[in-house]
C-alpha cells in the first residue's frame, strides 16, 4: 500500500490569509486526489490532480479558491485561499492504488484540521 | 446525482451482538461500492470493496442492486471494532476513479 504524508497536520489561520498544504506519497501514483470534511460532514471530493495536467475540479469547487499543483508522480499540494471560518475542515490528500486487480482502491493521507478564524 | 445515504449517524451495541451499518446509493448503472474505516487516532482506511466479495475482520456487506444497498455487517462484533464507517460509490464514468462518500456512522461497542 501507498504511504502517504501531509504538511501540516493541523493550522489556525486568520482569515484572509491562505495556507498550501502538502502530500507527499512513497511511490509514483497517476491520480491524487483532494477531500475536504466539514465538521460533522462526509467527505468531499474537491478535485482530482494528474501530474502534467490541470486539475479537474468537482462542483462546487474553483480554482481561483483552491489551487492545486502536481509537479510531479509523487507530490502535490493544495492551496487554501483567501479563507473564511466556512473553510475550516479536515483536508484529505488519497491516491489510487494503481495496481493490477486493486479494484480502485484509495488510499488517503493523515489529513490537515484547518481551522480558520 | 450520484448519492450514498447511511440514515445511522450513531449505532451502538453490545459486544457479542450482531451489528449491521446501512447504506443505500443512487446511481443508475453499475457502482462499485466500498466500505471505509477509520480507528480513533488513524487515517481513513479500506475496509471491503463489494467486487471482491470479501469477509474482512468479520464484516461482510453484500450489493443489492434491487434495493439499491450495500449494507456491513458482522455476526459477533468486538470492542475494536469500535470506529467511524464511511459507505462509498465510485461511478465508473469517463475514466474517472472518485468516490463520493456517504456521511458516516460511528460504531460504538460495549463491553
Amino acid at each position: 500500500s501507498a504511504v502517504i504524508s501531509q504538511k501540516p497536520s493541523r493550522d489556525i489561520c486568520q482569515r484572509g490569509t491562505s495556507l498550501t498544504i502538502q502530500c507527499q506519497v512513497d511511490s509514483q501514483v497517476t491520480m491524487m486526489f483532494w477531500y475536504r470534511q466539514q465538521p460533522g460532514q462526509s467527505l468531499t471530493l474537491i478535485a482530482t490532480a494528474n501530474q502534467g495536467s490541470e486539475a479537474t475540479y468537482e462542483s462546487g469547487f474553483v480554482i481561483d479558491k483552491f489551487p492545486i499543483s502536481r509537479p510531479n508522480l509523487t507530490f502535490s499540494t493544495l492551496t487554501v485561499s483567501n479563507m473564511s471560518p466556512e473553510d475550516s475542515s479536515i483536508y484529505l490528500c488519497s491516491v489510487e492504488d494503481g495496481r493490477v486487480g486493486s479494484y480502485n482502491e484509495q488510499f488517503f493521507g493523515p489529513g490537515t484540521r484547518l481551522t480558520v478564524l | 446525482a450520484q448519492r450514498v445515504t447511511q440514515p445511522e449517524k450513531l449505532l451502538s451495541v453490545f459486544k457479542g451482538a450482531p451489528v449491521e451499518l446501512k447504506c443505500n446509493y443512487s446511481y443508475s448503472g453499475s457502482p462499485e461500492l466500498f466500505w471505509y474505516v477509520q480507528y480513533s487516532r488513524q487515517r481513513l482506511q479500506l475496509l471491503l470493496r463489494h467486487i471482491s466479495r470479501e469477509s474482512i475482520k468479520g464484516f461482510t456487506a453484500d450489493l443489492n442492486k434491487g434495493e439499491t444497498s450495500f449494507h456491513l455487517k458482522k455476526p459477533f462484533a468486538q470492542e475494536e471494532d469500535s470506529a467511524m464507517y464511511y459507505c462509498a460509490l465510485n461511478p465508473p464514468q469517463g475514466g474517472s476513479e472518485k468516490l463520493v462518500f456517504g456521511k458516516g456512522t460511528k460504531l460504538t461497542v460495549n463491553p
